[in-house]
This record gives structure tokens, C-alpha cells and sequence, in this order.
């Protein structure tokens, strides 16, 4: 099975601060990479897919990169209502695989 | 537009059987697979299995086989999971998932396994 590193496991930023979460995959991937947030007690809600491309409604912050194996979420500017835990997960082939998870708090 | 709607949150005891459905609206049922992953308190995501639902193909995980079954009903456009041999370990919230790269999560259904 292919296995998604994530880090870090959290970070602490301030209204406005740039976020950046990595998710390395064992193997390659190609693009089949998707980032999800989490609330408290709510199904994940999608935000990138195919490693880059931003879901629908989804605001601008939220960015995503590909280089190789290694994977890159971007919050430009972190907003309050961002505090979340974040999740990377591959569905280039069966079983698909999620990282660790990232929550994200404010200072 | 795209909505599955799973049941309701279930508590068992050790030993018995789960089955959580999901239906689905806004799209042509037939078109896409559905994958189940589940997240235990406070944990990450688990993916279970995926059922093709055009040809009933199925693929569990490894450690579940022989104790999950997932199905479709194509006249009702619902999915339907099983677990059998509940364990503790099984307690969890089991979300339905439909399609891949631009995936649609179930609201998810709350499963308690306890004495």
C-alpha cells in the first residue's frame, strides 16, 4: 500500500500567516492527490484535487502543489474560521491512503 | 446537485452485525463507484472498500475481508455496508464516498460498539 507522510502533526499561526502543509507519498502518485479540511464533528470537506486544482466555492488561499512525490497545501492568509484539521489523501490506486492530519490552531 | 445521505448513528454489542446505507441523489447512480472509509474517535481515516456500482465488483481491505460486504441497491440508488463480528475496535463514524478525484462524502453514520 502506498503511504502518505504528513507533517506537521500541528502548527500554531496568527490571523494572517502563510500555512504550509507537506504530505510525501511513498511511490508515485502522478497528480491523484486530494486535501480535505475537517471541523469538529462534520464529514471532511474537499478543498484541492489532482494535487492543484481548487475545489468549487472554494476560497483563493487555499492552494496546492505537486513535485515529484512531495506535496505542498498553502493557506496564503490564514482566517479564523481556517482552524481545521487538514488531511492529504491519494486515490491513485486501491487502497486509497490518508496522512496523518495536520490541526491547524491559532496563536 | 450531488447528495448522500447516510442512516442514522447505530450502538451494538461485540459480536454483532452493522449495516449502514447510503443514498444517493442528483446524479446517474450507475456512473460512479462508492468507496467507504471510516474514522475512529479522535483518529485518522480508514478506507474500508469500493463497490463498482455498474458490475458489482467489490474490493475490501485486507484486514476486513471475510467481515464487510458492501452492495448497492440500482433501484433505489442506495449504498449498503455491513460489518460483521463487531469489536470494539469498530467504533467509529463510517462515511460513504462517491467518485475519486472529485469526491462526495456521506454526512457520515456514528457506529458504537459496546456492552
Amino acid at each position: 500500500d502506498i503511504q502518505m507522510t504528513q507533517s506537521p502533526s500541528s502548527l500554531s499561526a496568527s490571523v494572517g500567516d502563510r500555512v504550509t502543509i507537506t504530505c510525501q507519498a511513498s511511490q508515485d502518485i502522478s497528480h491523484s492527490l486530494s486535501w480535505y479540511q475537517q471541523k469538529p464533528g462534520k464529514a471532511p470537506k474537499l478543498l484541492i484535487y489532482d494535487a492543484s486544482n481548487l475545489e468549487t466555492g472554494v476560497p483563493l488561499r487555499f492552494s496546492g502543489s505537486r513535485s515529484g512525490t512531495d506535496f505542498t497545501f498553502t493557506i496564503s492568509s490564514l482566517q479564523p474560521e481556517d482552524i481545521a484539521i487538514y488531511y492529504c489523501q491519494h486515490y491513485d490506486t486501491l487502497p486509497w491512503t490518508f496522512g496523518q492530519g495536520t490541526k491547524v490552531e491559532l496563536k | 446537485q450531488v447528495q448522500l445521505v447516510q442512516s442514522g448513528g447505530e450502538v451494538k454489542k461485540p459480536g454483532a452485525s452493522v449495516k449502514v446505507s447510503c443514498k444517493t441523489s442528483g446524479y446517474n447512480f450507475i456512473s460512479y463507484g462508492i468507496n467507504w472509509v471510516r474514522q475512529a474517535p479522535g483518529q485518522g481515516f480508514e478506507w474500508m472498500g469500493y463497490i463498482n456500482v455498474y458490475n458489482g465488483d467489490t474490493q475490501y481491505l485486507q484486514k476486513l475481508q471475510g467481515r464487510v460486504t458492501m452492495t448497492t441497491d440500482v433501484s433505489t440508488s442506495t449504498a449498503f455496508m455491513e460489518v460483521r463480528s463487531l469489536t470494539y475496535d469498530d467504533t467509529a463514524v463510517y462515511y460513504c464516498v462517491r467518485g475519486q478525484r472529485v469526491a462526495y462524502w456521506g454526512q457520515g453514520t456514528l457506529v458504537t460498539v459496546s456492552s
